[in-house]
Order: structure tokens, then sequence, then C-alpha cells
């Protein structure tokens, strides 16, 4: 099946730092998305991008498909960013299945 | 919209009970997903709904575990009987349809002792 890697798996940034967080994917998808896993455990969808560029204010994200990758970009980052970033894809042959990375373990201290 | 509900949050249960999980979906959407989130296996999707059908099962554990899905706006997940093994945060998701954006519940945390 298709294998989906993050890197780092963990990071330390001092409140201000930027960021890059990467997601590897070994096949073809048509569903990506990027979550934030707060410390209370609520996933909160940050983008839905299966390609192409898109920004949120301090975030944004890049998908090339082609490639398979997809990297989400922290400016400025605040220790209210710490928590757990996931990215998840979905392929196709008509399932709605997302398959989840291992996740990137941000801590943003003071 | 208030998003996806589920309940109970937490859930401390004896082993061999019965569990049940429940989730609300956003109004609208015709795709339902349950996963499961443990520190070894991460997020596993268990089993997902399109419009109430159950479509991919393939990722429930065992025949102790059933999911339902008896109208648009209701979708539960039982254990019988549970094991200690099934502690796990349980989520449910939704989405407009397959393939599109999903969205998460807070979440259940079972415990099973």
């Amino acid at each position: 099946g298709i294998q989906v890697e993050q890197s780092p798996p963990d990071l330390i940034l001092q409140e201000g730092a930027n960021s890059t967080l990467r997601c590897n994917f070994s096949d073809s998808v048509n569903n990506l998305q990027w979550f934030h896993q707060n410390p209370w455990g609520q996933l909160i969808n940050l983008f839905y991008i299966p390609s192409g560029t898109k920004q949120n204010g301090r975030l944004s994200a890049t998908t090339v498909a082609t490639e398979r990758y997809s990297l989400l970009y922290i400016s400025s980052s605040q220790t209210t960013d710490s928590g757990v970033y996931f990215c998840a894809v979905g392929i196709s042959s008509n399932t709605g299945k997302l398959i989840f990375g291992q996740g990137t373990t941000l801590q943003v201290k003071p | 919209d208030a998003g996806v509900i589920q309940s109970p949050r937490h859930e401390v249960t004896e082993m061999g009970q019965e569990v049940t999980l429940r989730c609300k979906p956003i109004s609208g959407h015709n795709s339902l997903f349950w996963y499961r989130q443990t520190m070894m296996r991460g997020l596993e999707l268990l089993i997902y709904f399109n419009n109430n059908v159950p479509i991919d099962d393939s990722g429930m554990p065992e025949d102790r575990f059933s999911a339902k899905m008896p109208n648009a706006s209701f979708s539960t997940l039982k254990i019988q009987p549970s094991e200690p093994r099934d502690s796990a945060v349980y989520f449910c998701a939704s989405s407009l349809q397959i393939l599109t954006e999903a969205f998460f519940g807070q979440g259940t945390r079972l415990t099973v002792v």
C-alpha cells in the first residue's frame, strides 16, 4: 500500500522562528490534507491541498503531486503552534480512505 | 455548523463490557469515517460509510467491533466484549463526498481496565 513519510519526526523551535515540514508519499494521490493535533488531542484542519499552493495567515502549504511530496511552512512560530502535524493522503480507486503519516511533533519555546 | 460531534468524550470500562461510541456527522455530509489512534499504530481507518452504506470495513480489527449508520445523522461503533488492548482514542470524521476534505470530531478516549 501507499507509504506516507513525514520529516522531521521532532522539531524544537524558538518562538518567532520559521520551519518547513515535509510529507513524502509513494503513490499518486488525489486527496491530501494537513492537520494539527493540539495538546488536547483535537485534529484541526489546516489545508486540503491535493495540488498547488495555499496560504492561511502564517501557514502555507505546497503540494507537488507529480513529485509526490507536500510541504507545510510555518512562519513566525508561536507557542500555540505546538503539537503534532499530520499529513494524510487519499488515493483513487473509489475509496475515501485517508492514510496518515506518523506526524511531526513540534515544540515552540517562548 | 457545530462540526462532527462525538460522545462520550471519555469512557472507562471494565474488560468484557460492551462499549458504544456515538457520532453525529456534519449536516449534509454523506461520507463518514471511524478512525482509531494509538501510540503504536498512529491513526488508522477502521470503517467508512458512504450514503449510510458501509464501503470498506477492512480496518476493523476483529469481530468484536461493529459499526452502524442507521441514518444520515448518526453512527455508532460498538465493541463487545471490550479488551484492554482496545484502549485508544476513537475519532469520527465526515466529508461531503469521498475524497473531499474530511473533518474530525473531538474523539472519544476509551480506557478498558
